[in-house]
């Protein structure tokens, strides 16, 4: 069975550009979840789909950010404009309804310049 | 909102040597989950503990869970180099909702 995968593994920009990381959980999950991870930080969480629908985005930072996971599979986060503060390591998350153990991705590291 | 605070932030130990690793939450909570992270790699889960005062072992590694669920603690007795990461602790309010707060995770080094 194929794990979670995310795409870019690295991502360089410059401040203003935008980005865009992809998240594709294992099939069958309907649970998804975006967390960053800022250098010596915790895992901090972003927001949480359940299938299609956003269950909680309470920590997306501002409305730079934007998730979508249209049809409930796979999950696409963009930022635009992106900032300096934007930098570190985005993880995706997914795990079946009703259970907890969250099956993490590789992560995109993201620099911003 | 809800903290999960974890100590200590570093830990370095000679091979051989017990480590530990405690987690405190600022609220009670429904469970907590447990996971280690390799150096360059992502978290994998090791478990989940979710009763009032429960102990659960795996191999070298014992997880607690305090009477109150509000602390928890992760002890590795006789480390090896295969230890090394940065283990973190995420508590979930509720079952049903699965939300995770992670705390800031141990970065445990083990010197052989």
């Amino acid at each position: 069975e194929a794990g979670v995968t995310q795409f870019p593994s690295h991502s360089v920009i410059e401040k203003g550009q935008t980005v865009t990381l992809r998240c594709d959980p294992i099939s069958g999950h309907d649970n998804l979840y975006w967390y960053r991870r800022v250098m010596g930080k915790e895992i901090k969480f972003l927001l949480h789909f359940v299938k299609e629908s956003k269950q909680d985005e309470s920590g997306m930072p501002n409305n730079r950010f934007l998730a979508e996971r249209t049809g409930g599979t796979y999950s696409t986060l963009k930022v635009q404009p992106a900032e300096l503060e934007d930098s570190g390591v985005y993880f995706c998350a997914s795990s079946q309804m009703n259970y907890n153990e969250q099956f993490f991705g590789p992560g995109t590291r993201l620099t911003v310049l | 909102g809800q903290q999960v605070m974890q100590i200590p932030q570093y830990q370095h130990v000679q091979e051989g040597e017990d480590f530990t690793t405690y987690c405190n939450s600022s609220t009670t909570l429904s469970n907590i989950q447990w996971y280690k992270q390799r150096p360059g790699g992502h978290p994998v889960f090791l478990i989940q503990l979710v009763k009032s005062g429960e102990v659960k072992k795996q191999k070298r590694l014992t997880f607690q869970f305090g009477e109150a669920k509000k602390n928890s603690s992760l002890h590795i007795t006789a480390t090896q180099t295969t230890d090394v990461g940065t283990y973190f602790c995420a508590g979930s309010l509720s079952g049903g909702y699965q939300k995770v707060t992670f705390g800031i995770g141990t970065k445990l080094q083990v010197i052989p």
